[in-house]
C-alpha cells in the first residue's frame, strides 16, 4: 500500500493564479482532511470529508474547495491565489471517525 | 473554545538523558488525545492516543504519555532519548463534531538532540 500521496510536492504560484492539490489514499478509508501548516501555529484544518459526496468546512475553509466524488480522491482547489495561502499543506486519512489519521507528506507551496 | 498549548517551543537534551514535553489542553468533554512526531520534510506519524481508560499510555519508538484530567494534561515522555529522536512533536486533541473527530493541535515542540 503507498498509504496517503499528495502531489505535487513543491508548487510556486503566482497571486490570482488557480490550481489544485491532489490527494489519494488507497486504504479504503472513509474519512479524509486537508490541514494548513504555518510556523506556530501547528496545523489547521480547511476542509474535510466524512464519505464520498459528503464535506464540510473546517477552521480556515477561505479560499478553498473541495469535493470528494471517489473514496479514494479528495483534492483541494485553490480557485485565486493569494501569498496568504503560502503554506505547506498536508491530506490524512482514517477509517473511522475516532481512529489514527494517516498523514501524506504534504505539498509546500509559495504564492508570490 | 476548544485548544491545546505547548509551552516550549524548542528543547535541547543530550542524548541519553530523559525527555518529558508538555501539553495542556482545553475541551468540554471527555478528549480524545494525540501525539504526533514530524521528521523534516515529512508528514505526521502517529505517537500515541489515549481514548478512555489507563490513563498511561503506551506508544511506538519507547514513547509514553500520562492523561491528568484534573490538569488538563497529557505529557509525553521518554526515559533515554536517541539522536533519531530529534524531530517536532505535536500534541492534539480531537473535538467530535458533526460525526467527525476535528484535531486541533498544538504549535509543536521542536526537539534537538546533542550526542
Amino acid at each position: 500500500n503507498a498509504g496517503v500521496t499528495q502531489t505535487p510536492k513543491f508548487q510556486v504560484l503566482k497571486t490570482g493564479q488557480s490550481m489544485t492539490l491532489q490527494c489519494a489514499q488507497d486504504m479504503n478509508h472513509e474519512y479524509m482532511s486537508w490541514y494548513r501548516q504555518d510556523p506556530g501555529m501547528g496545523l489547521r484544518l480547511i476542509h474535510y470529508s466524512v464519505g464520498a459526496g459528503i464535506t464540510d468546512q473546517g477552521e480556515v475553509p477561505n479560499g478553498y474547495n473541495v469535493s470528494r466524488s471517489t473514496t479514494e480522491d479528495f483534492p483541494l482547489r485553490l480557485l485565486s491565489a493569494a501569498p496568504s495561502q503560502t503554506s505547506v499543506y498536508f491530506c490524512a486519512s482514517s477509517s473511522t471517525s475516532y481512529n489514527e489519521q494517516f498523514f501524506g507528506p504534504g505539498t509546500r507551496l509559495t504564492v508570490l | 473554545a476548544q485548544s491545546v498549548t505547548q509551552p516550549d517551543i524548542h528543547i535541547t537534551v543530550s542524548e541519553g538523558a530523559s525527555l518529558e514535553l508538555r501539553c495542556n489542553y482545553s475541551y468540554g468533554a471527555t478528549p480524545y488525545l494525540f501525539w504526533y512526531v514530524q521528521s523534516p520534510g515529512q508528514g505526521l506519524q502517529l505517537l500515541l492516543k489515549y481514548f478512555s481508560g489507563d490513563t498511561l499510555v503506551q506508544g511506538i519508538k519507547g514513547f509514553e504519555a500520562e492523561f491528568k484530567r484534573s490538569q488538563s494534561s497529557f505529557n509525553l515522555r521518554k526515559p533515554s532519548v536517541h539522536w533519531s529522536d530529534a524531530a517536532e512533536y505535536f500534541c492534539a486533541v480531537g473535538t467530535l463534531s458533526g460525526g467527525y473527530n476535528k484535531l486541533i493541535f498544538g504549535a509543536g515542540t521542536r526537539l534537538a538532540v546533542h550526542p
